[in-house]
């Protein structure tokens, strides 16, 4: 079946502009995650969302972070005020219930000029 | 909460040996240890995972041992090829309706 599906793939901006980050899980995945990793570096844990209950923010690095899910399927993780240390490539991921396998999708690669 | 770590960041073999990648955990009450492969400017993947009921498990040429009583797993790759060239991420969780912790990653080269 269908895996976990990123838009876009690659997205430019400039230093202050918003930016929208979406991911698409597997279809019946209760559970989503969103990473950070800069070039290089391991998979730093940004947010989670499991089933209904309130999203755990406890990694988004600012208050410029946010993140939605709307109707317990799709996520869009959102990026006000865009810096240039934003810059790396935003994974997100889906599970059948938290806590088990995930699976990743093939990323958002954020370059902030 | 959970703390992974991996060691060493880099390891270097030749074509044909084995690699042992070697991951240590905090919480006595994880698991569940999946490792992922990471090939350059491609997504994780789930390569093999291993629950605390069971010490090793393998698939073809990678296996993966756990040791609780010392809370550390190892990847075991033979046979490298030089494909196996990735960054390898370890995890470790509770199990459901926990958080997974990954580790830092370890860049693994196989040499022809």
């Amino acid at each position: 079946g269908a895996g976990v599906s990123q838009s876009p793939s690659n997205k430019v901006t400039e230093k202050g502009k918003d930016v929208e980050l979406r991911c698409d899980p597997i279809s019946g995945h209760t559970a989503l995650y969103w990473y950070r990793q800069s070039l290089g570096q391991g998979l730093e844990f940004l947010i989670y969302f499991q089933g209904n209950s309130a999203p755990d923010k406890s990694g988004l690095p600012s208050d410029r972070f946010s993140a939605e899910r709307t109707g317990g399927s799709v996520s869009t993780l959102t990026i006000q005020r865009t810096q240039q240390e934003d810059s790396a490539v935003y994974l997100c991921a889906s599970s059948l219930i938290f806590g088990d396998t995930q699976y990743f999708g093939p990323g958002t690669r954020l370059t902030v000029l | 909460g959970e703390n992974v770590e991996q060691h060493p960041s880099t390891l270097s073999v030749q074509e044909g040996d084995s690699a042992v990648i070697k991951c240590t955990y905090s919480d006595s009450a994880s698991n569940y240890f999946p490792w992922y492969k990471q090939e350059l400017g491609k997504r994780p993947q789930l390569i093999i995972d291993i629950r605390s009921n069971v010490g090793e498990k393998k698939d073809q040429r990678i296996a993966v041992t756990l040791n609780k009583t010392a809370k550390h797993f190892s990847l075991h790759i033979t046979e490298t090829q030089p494909e196996d060239s990735a960054v390898y991420f370890c995890a470790a969780s509770p199990g459901a309706n926990s958080k997974l912790t990954f580790g830092k990653g370890i860049t693994l080269s196989v040499r022809p």
